[in-house]
């Protein structure tokens, strides 16, 4: 396994367009999060699963963005219509179940909408 | 809700200086501390952590004490190299485990030789 994979590493896209991402996590990982980093800024928790099951959901998660994680497996962030302010890099990370676990990241999808 | 509150940068050192980034948290009980580091151009990389109250964690000559009295994870290195150049991270696991890393905003570090 070589670790969390994120899919594409970037993408152009024109407002008003929908965008999907993927991201694949170490196989073992149960927990599987999306976040949100915008240049000098640090990442912003967007959404969290356990296995397939949708656990949390920040405020920053806007109708538009919805996320699934289908066999408890890889996961996918949609963003629809998507607007100039989504701009930003989308990181994915993964970790084992516990409080003291470390997250461990992808290296990010980088969405400039234009 | 939980925070961490970073030392704003950058900072920059000449080559052997030492470096203390501050990190002060807000959260209850007792949270799990990590500091992470972003080298140019790769993903967030986890560098050390500490779990419990006076706990020291270590890693690549850096160092940072859990201290519960301050609330607070400062990062220590005794003397940085250039290749130590990157955004330093500290974050926090709230204390039931259930909660997803929450970040500070980040300090850019450059080390001139």
């Amino acid at each position: 396994d070589t670790g969390v994979s994120q899919n594409p590493r970037h993408k152009i896209t024109k407002r008003g367009q929908n965008v999907t991402f993927r991201c694949d996590p170490i196989s073992e990982h149960n927990r599987l999060y999306w976040y949100r980093q915008t240049l000098g800024q640090g990442p912003e928790f967007l959404t969290y699963f356990q296995n397939e099951a949708q656990l949390e959901k920040s405020r920053l998660l806007s109708d538009r963005f919805s996320a699934e994680r289908p066999k408890g497996s890889f996961s996918t962030l949609e963003i629809q219509r998507t607007e100039q302010g989504d701009s930003a890099m989308y990181l994915c990370a993964s970790s084992q179940e516990g409080r003291h676990t470390e997250a461990f990241f992808g290296q990010g999808t980088r969405l400039t909408v234009v | 809700g939980d925070s961490v509150t970073q030392m704003e940068g950058p900072v920059t050192l000449s080559e052997e200086a030492c470096l203390t980034i501050n990190c002060t948290y807000t959260a209850t009980g007792y949270p799990s501390l990590f500091w992470y580091v972003q080298y140019p151009g790769e993903g967030l990389q986890l560098l050390l952590k500490a779990t419990k109250a006076d706990d020291k964690g270590s890693n690549k000559g850096f160092e940072a004490t859990y201290r519960k009295e301050t609330t607070s994870f400062h990062l220590e290195k005794g003397s940085v190299q250039v290749s130590d150049s990157a955004v330093y991270f500290c974050a926090l696991r709230g204390s039931s485990g259930n909660t997803p890393l929450v970040f500070g905003k980040g300090t850019r570090l450059s080390v001139i030789a």
